[in-house]
């Protein structure tokens, strides 16, 4: 099994542009959820999914969207990207147990 | 609302205990957890505990939860250079299963040789 795997590893964007964070976990995982990491700040949960089809909004859930056509995949949209989403992005995913999650390797993002 | 918090910092002398301490606020909890992110890594699972439980040990971890109190402490016994990096204590709230978690601000842990 690959885990959770996240591309990419890094990008850098201008304010204003779009692009969508890659999320794909290979475990039949029913749970998946995207956090942001700043520094002093911890994870904080952005969007979450209990199930293909069923999405929810976490803490900061504004300025990012969601979708959950598949068991593996969770993709992260940014529509227009600001300053203020510069940061690092962990996608993680767990059985309905939830006894632990599985973390990615991490999307470092720059929006200047 | 649900909030988990930490200290920031912790410096000990390779070989001594180290002691990180987290409070948590919602009471229906049903796991919590610590998390270890070395730089540049990822998140990874430590340990965890189920909230009917007051102690968990493994090797060289324990974990102690005081339920009363709301409050969770890892306890890292003999600790190494390795064990340098930040740890998030995290809990899963709700007694539901949402597959969310509420993470602390992480204690960033200092081994001194």
């Amino acid at each position: 099994n690959a885990g959770v795997t996240q591309t990419p590893k890094f990008q850098v964007l201008k304010t204003g542009q779009s692009m969508t964070l890659q999320c794909a976990q290979d475990m039949n995982h029913e749970y998946m959820s995207w956090y942001r990491q700043d520094p002093g700040m911890g994870l904080r949960l952005i969007h979450y999914s209990v199930g293909a089809g069923i999405t929810d909004q976490g803490e900061v859930p504004n300025g990012y969207n969601v979708s959950r056509s598949t068991t593996e995949d969770f993709p992260l949209r940014l529509l227009s990207a600001a300053p203020s989403q510069t940061s690092v992005y962990f996608c993680a995913s767990s059985p309905h147990t939830v006894e632990t999650q599985y973390f990615g390797p991490g999307t470092r993002l720059l929006v200047l | 609302g649900e909030d988990v918090e930490q200290s920031l910092f912790l410096s000990v002398r390779e070989g001594d205990s180290s002691v990180i301490n987290c409070t948590y606020t919602d009471s229906s909890s049903t796991y919590l957890y610590w998390y270890k992110q070395e730089p540049g890594a990822g998140l990874q699972l430590l340990t965890y505990i189920f909230s009917n439980m007051d102690m968990k040990q493994d090797q060289r971890l324990t974990v102690l939860l005081n339920k009363k109190d709301k409050h969770l402490s890892l306890r890292i016994a003999d600790t190494q250079t390795g064990d340098s990096a930040i740890y998030f204590c995290a809990e899963s709230p709700g007694s539901g299963n949402t597959g969310k978690l509420i993470f602390g601000q992480g204690t960033t842990l200092q081994v001194k040789p």
